[in-house]
């Protein structure tokens, strides 16, 4: 099985702020990357799929992007409503696996 | 609006079975790739089965092979997931979704139930 290891687990950051969160994958998925956002008590959402396409109604100051087996999101100015735990995950073999999940929380 | 509601959780003892059903509406059933994934209290997001639009094709993981079965009813736009011999480790919340994989390749999880808890407990 492919394994995602996501980073940080954690993140504290203030609203207005540039956030990076990065997953590595145990073997080569070509761009077989996608990252989805969950709030307590609600399913997760699709943000960015593919390593770097935004999906249909999701804010422009998500993005996504690549180098190697290194994946990165990428927040470009945090809002209220982004404080939420993201999860990783890699799509190119079955079993489908996702990362630990990183938790962003308001410093 | 695309919309998938889960039904059928609830309290099961260790070694029961129970069935999960998904019912979606909005969007054409019956040319989907189709999953169940589940989600331990406090834990991550585990990917648990995925069937093919025809159900002529079904994948799981490893740690409910042979205990899991997912059908579907594209007469009925319902996705089921039969689930045996429950152990702890199986108490989750499930969640079924719709996969998409047109235009850009790579299958992802587009829309997602608001998902269904199953407690496996005596």
């Amino acid at each position: 099985d492919i394994q995602m290891t996501q980073s940080p687990s954690s993140l504290s950051a203030s609203i207005g702020d540039r956030v990076t969160i990065t997953c590595r994958a145990s073997q080569t998925i070509s761009n077989y990357l996608n990252w989805y956002q969950q709030k307590p008590g609600k399913a997760p959402r699709l943000l960015i799929y593919s390593t770097s396409n935004l999906q249909s109604g999701v804010p422009s100051r998500f993005s996504g992007s690549a180098s190697g087996t290194d994946f990165t999101l990428t927040i470009s100015s945090l809002q209220p409503e982004d404080f939420a735990t993201y999860f990783c995950q890699q799509s190119a073999s079955t079993p489908q696996t996702f990362g630990q999940g990183t938790k962003l929380e308001i410093k | 609006e695309e919309q998938l509601v889960e039904s059928g959780g609830g309290l099961v003892q260790p070694g029961g079975s129970h069935r999960l059903s998904c019912a979606a509406s909005g969007f054409s059933f019956s040319d989907c790739w189709m999953s169940w994934l589940r989600q331990a209290p406090g834990k991550g997001l585990e990917w648990v089965a995925n069937i093919k639009q025809d159900g002529s094709e079904e994948y799981y993981v490893d740690s409910v092979k042979g205990r899991f079965i997912i059908s579907r009813d594209n007469a009925k736009n319902s996705l089921y997931l039969q689930m045996n011999s429950l152990r702890v480790e199986d108490t989750a919340v499930y969640y079924c979704a719709r996969v998409e994989n047109k235009h850009i390749p790579g299958p992802r999880w587009v829309s997602w139930g608001q998902g269904t808890l199953v407690t496996v407990s005596s």
